[in-house]
C-alpha cells in the first residue's frame, strides 16, 4: 500500500495563479482532510471530506475550494492564489469516524510570489 | 484563542535522558493524540487515547481527563528520536482536531 500520497511535492506559484493540489489514499479511508502548516502555528484544517461527495469546511478556508468526487481522491484548489497561502499543506485521511488516527501524506511546500 | 498548549517548545537531551513533554487543552474530548514530525516533514500518529496510559516501546503517553492533561514520556532517549511532537485534540462535539505548536526535541549523542 503507498498510504497517503501527495501531487505535487513543491510548487511555486505567481500572485493571481490558480492551482489543485491531488491528495490520493489507497485504504478505503471515508475520511479525508486538508491541514495547511505555518511557522510557530500548529496544523490548521482547511477542508475536509466524510465520504465520497461530501465536504465540509475547516477552520481556514477561505480562499481554497475542495472537491472529493472519488473516495480515493482529495483535491484542494486554489483559484487565485495570494502570498499568504505560501505553506506547507498536508493531505490526511482516517478510516471511518473523524477522532481516530490519521494517516498523513508526505506534504506539498507551495510558494507564492 | 489556543485550545491546545504544549511545553515545552524546545527540548535538548542528552542521550539516554527520561523526557517529558506536556500538553493541556480546555475543550472537551473524544481523544487526544500524540503526532511525530521528523526534520524531512512527514508525521506519523504514534498514539491515540481516551484515558489512561499506553506504551510503545521506549514511548509512553497518559493522559488524566479531569486535568484536561496529557504527558509524552521518552525513556533512554537516543538520537533518533529528535523530531517535532504534536499533540492534538479531537473536540467531542465536532470532527475537529485542534493542534499544538509542537515540541521540537533533540537529542544530543
Amino acid at each position: 500500500n503507498a498510504g497517503v500520497t501527495q501531487t505535487p511535492k513543491f510548487r511555486v506559484l505567481k500572485t493571481g495563479q490558480s492551482m489543485t493540489l491531488l491528495c490520493a489514499q489507497d485504504m478505503n479511508h471515508e475520511y479525508m482532510y486538508w491541514y495547511r502548516q505555518d511557522p510557530g502555528m500548529g496544523l490548521r484544517l482547511i477542508h475536509y471530506s466524510v465520504g465520497e461527495g461530501t465536504t465540509a469546511k475547516g477552520e481556514v478556508p477561505d480562499g481554497y475550494n475542495v472537491s472529493r468526487l472519488k473516495k480515493q481522491n482529495f483535491l484542494l484548489g486554489l483559484e487565485s492564489a495570494a502570498p499568504s497561502q505560501t505553506s506547507v499543506y498536508f493531505c490526511a485521511s482516517s478510516y471511518r469516524t473523524s477522532w481516530e488516527t490519521q494517516y498523513f501524506g508526505p506534504g506539498t511546500r507551495l510558494l507564492v510570489l | 484563542k489556543n485550545e491546545v498548549e504544549q511545553s515545552p517548545q524546545n527540548l535538548t537531551a542528552q542521550e539516554g535522558e527520561f523526557i517529558t513533554i506536556n500538553c493541556s487543552y480546555s475543550v472537551g474530548i473524544s481523544a487526544l493524540h500524540w503526532l511525530q514530525q521528523h526534520p524531512g516533514g512527514g508525521i506519523v500518529s504514534l498514539f491515540m487515547l481516551s484515558s489512561g496510559k499506553k506504551k510503545h516501546g521506549r514511548l509512553i503517553a497518559t493522559i488524566n481527563i479531569q486535568e484536561k492533561h496529557s504527558s509524552l514520556h521518552i525513556t533512554a532517549s537516543h538520537p533518533r528520536d529528535s523530531a517535532v511532537y504534536i499533540c492534538a485534540a479531537h473536540e467531542i462535539t465536532g470532527n475537529q482536531f485542534y493542534f499544538g505548536t509542537g515540541t521540537s526535541l533533540t537529542v544530543i549523542p
